[in-house]
């Protein structure tokens, strides 16, 4: 069957740098997503990734590594505001997104 | 307004109940989605509308009922639900159909369902 795993919570503390793990099994590959979801509202796109290698987007990096099923999201400068689940997608050969379960972020002061 | 639009944002109905949910974009995208969203459980795809075409998970049981009239809006009617069927429902929509690879979805903040 195809799986997303990503850890349940984290916590980390304001100002800090977190990383939030994606392992993935899918039957094929056609691109990796980050959402961010704050609590009761929409999830947001954060980024994409299709090639191995970092993208960084201001405090938000991602990165890839197809060969190895991986992915993270690295937050820096960590702000209270980032408290938020993350949700991270694949696209298998069949353009089906694949979701975890999202990893919840709580920032502390 | 912008972006998609859910109504209601929270529905309290029982299980002999017939309800509907609403949404709208008006972000001119091609392809619209309804995902159920459950405690600590992965995105589960229900509906995709996509280019006047319908693609729906043959998971998802018939008391749900999707309908797409034109490419703004879509709903979601509901009819004798379960309690188990008590989740977030999210529409969201996208500029590629749902076999572009990096379409990226755009959600609406979601109807909270409760089946008593």
């Amino acid at each position: 069957g195809q799986n997303i795993d990503q850890p349940t919570e984290m916590t980390a503390t304001e100002g800090a740098i977190v990383q939030i793990n994606c392992t993935y099994q899918t039957s094929g590959f056609n691109g990796l997503f980050w959402y961010q979801q704050h609590a009761g509202e929409a999830p947001t796109f954060l980024s994409y990734n299709v090639l191995d290698g970092l993208e960084e987007k201001g405090r938000f990096s991602s990165f890839l590594s197809r060969s190895k099923g991986y992915s993270y999201l690295l937050l820096k400068e960590l702000q209270m505001k980032d408290s938020a689940s993350y949700l991270c997608a694949v696209k298998d050969s069949n353009y089906q997104l694949i979701w975890g379960a999202g990893t919840k972020l709580i920032i502390k002061p | 307004e912008t972006g998609v639009t859910q109504t209601p944002r929270h529905l309290v109905m029982g299980m002999t109940n017939k309800k509907s949910l609403k949404c709208e974009q008006h972000l001119g995208h091609n392809a619209m989605y309804w995902y159920k969203q459950s405690a600590k459980k992965p995105l589960e795809l229900m509906f995709v509308y996509s280019l006047e075409e319908r693609v729906e998970n043959n998971s998802v049981p018939s008391r749900f009922s999707p309908e797409c009239p034109n490419s703004s809006h879509l709903f979601l009617h509901l009819h004798t639900l379960q309690p188990e069927d008590s989740a977030l429902y999210l529409c969201a929509s996208s500029q590629g159909g749902f076999s572009s690879g990096a379409n990226v979805l755009t959600f609406g903040a979601g109807s909270r369902l409760t089946v008593l």
